[in-house]
């Protein structure tokens, strides 16, 4: 089983829709989460981090739930900017940095 | 800020040639790792490194060397190339354990003919 599992994509939603993306991850042991964003194969970069309590960034909600063992990224009122595709990343405890496969996201006019 | 910086962007090898894919940062962080891109498979680590003189295996370490003699670099190697490292290889850095932000390089698109 993959360390990190994330919803097949690719998802095709209109401007202004609700889109949530899933992942699961293996390891009850893992340290930390989060959203990487990734547009047309250039390098990720950080969309937030995840936390227990959940946390909102604009139009973006992260959840954590740990008993689960997974972890969603909601986001409100896309935007066609939005279009990428979203990496659900974790630390393991060896320090290592571990990605899902990536779920694609196009926002259409 | 230079923060992390890949070379080359695009290379071409044949089959059987060698190569080193350099990675440098500036920010003076203690943790750099490799990873290699291909369609529907996410980002998949190679090898990593906690600190000058430390390297270990990732994921898929076969046929990639790594060393680590200062904080700021962190050169790949590819012993005898293969078609099946045909791939985007991005290397990253961050400050500290797990908890903080990894800062990628601009990748490198290497072909093997």
């Amino acid at each position: 089983r993959k360390e990190v599992e994330q919803d097949p994509g690719p998802f095709n939603v209109p401007e202004g829709a609700t889109v949530a993306f899933n992942c699961t991850y293996s390891n009850s042991a893992s340290q930390s989460f989060f959203w990487y964003r990734q547009d047309c194969r250039k390098e990720p970069k950080l969309l937030m981090s995840v936390y227990s309590s959940g946390n909102e960034d604009g139009r973006f909600t992260a959840q954590l739930n740990r008993a689960s063992q997974y972890i969603s990224l909601l986001i409100r009122d896309s935007k066609l900017s939005d279009s990428a595709t979203y990496l659900c990343v974790l630390y393991n405890q060896g320090g290592k940095l571990i990605f899902g496969q990536g779920t694609e996201l196009s926002v259409k006019p | 800020n230079a923060g992390v910086t890949q070379t080359p962007k695009f290379q071409v090898l044949k089959t059987g040639q060698s190569m080193t894919l350099q990675c440098a940062q500036d920010m003076n962080h203690e943790y750099m790792s490799w990873y290699r891109q291909d369609p529907g498979m996410g980002l998949r680590l190679i090898h990593y490194s906690v600190g000058a003189g430390i390297t270990d295996q990732g994921e898929v370490p076969n046929g990639y060397n790594v060393s680590r003699s200062t904080t700021e670099d962190f050169p790949l190697r590819l012993l005898s190339a293969a078609p099946s490292q045909t791939s985007v290889y991005f290397c990253a850095s961050s400050y500290g354990q797990g908890y903080t932000e990894a800062f990628f390089g601009q990748g490198t698109r290497l072909t093997v003919v």
